[in-house]
């Protein structure tokens, strides 16, 4: 059974710094690409950021290019997301999600259930 | 940037009625296009991809059509785990994101 646990989501003040997780099982994770999806309370999706299966190619939206980086750790099976700077905007679920193939843009097949960012003093 | 809107943002339907959500793009493309599904307090959950096929597991109940700049979803019978919010996504030039159509019980 494929699982994405998401974790490392909490309270942080504007201009702080978090690590998000995303520990995956039940597939090969390096066959794979994967993303950050976020949606802020009450709102839609908004991507945030891809990295392909290697790790040598890595995507990042407009807003939040320059503050984050996104790595993966393949004999961990692990997903991470640094978030520097962070804003009152960038308060959200992030949830990591799967592609089904090991480069980008695609689609995601499978979500993890999210860890939520809330940015405010 | 490529945007995607949705329409309508709502929508009130009974079950068994055959509803039909829409998604437009900014600019054109071919089918690389997805559906999501999305209850409260759950992630989403791929329905649809190339614009036409159903994901794994998906019941098939679900269509969806287009190409170009018009997409839709059709759900061909409402049931009751289907109302729900409903997202299309474009991944023909990276990543983005319709606002999303809630489905509501009438």
């Amino acid at each position: 059974e494929m699982r994405l646990v998401a974790s490392g989501g909490s309270l942080v003040q504007p201009g702080g710094s978090l690590r998000l997780s995303c520990t995956a099982s039940g597939f090969t994770f390096s066959s794979f690409a994967m993303a950050w999806v976020r949606q802020a309370p009450g709102k839609g999706l908004e991507w945030v950021s891809g990295i392909s299966g290697s790790g040598g190619s890595t995507y990042y939206g407009d807003s939040v290019r320059g503050r984050f980086s996104v790595s993966r750790d393949n004999s961990r099976n692990t997903l991470y997301l640094e978030m520097d700077n962070l804003r009152a905007e960038d308060t959200a679920v992030y949830y990591c999600a799967k592609t089904n193939v090991k480069v980008i843009p695609t689609y995601l097949d499978f979500w993890g259930q999210g860890t939520l960012v809330t940015v405010s003093s | 940037e490529v945007v995607m809107t949705q329409s309508p943002a709502t929508l009130s339907a009974s079950p068994g009625e055959r509803v039909t959500l829409s998604c437009r793009a900014s600019q054109s493309f071919s089918n690389n296009l997805a559906w999501y599904q999305q209850k409260p307090g759950q992630a989403p959950r791929l329905l649809i991809y190339g614009a036409s096929t159903r994901a794994t597991g998906i019941p098939a109940r679900f269509s969806g059509s287009g190409s170009g700049t018009e997409f839709t979803l059709t759900i061909s019978s409402l049931q009751s785990e289907d109302f729900a919010l409903y997202y299309c996504q474009q991944y023909n030039n990276w990543w983005t994101f319709g606002q999303g159509t809630k489905v509501e019980i009438k």
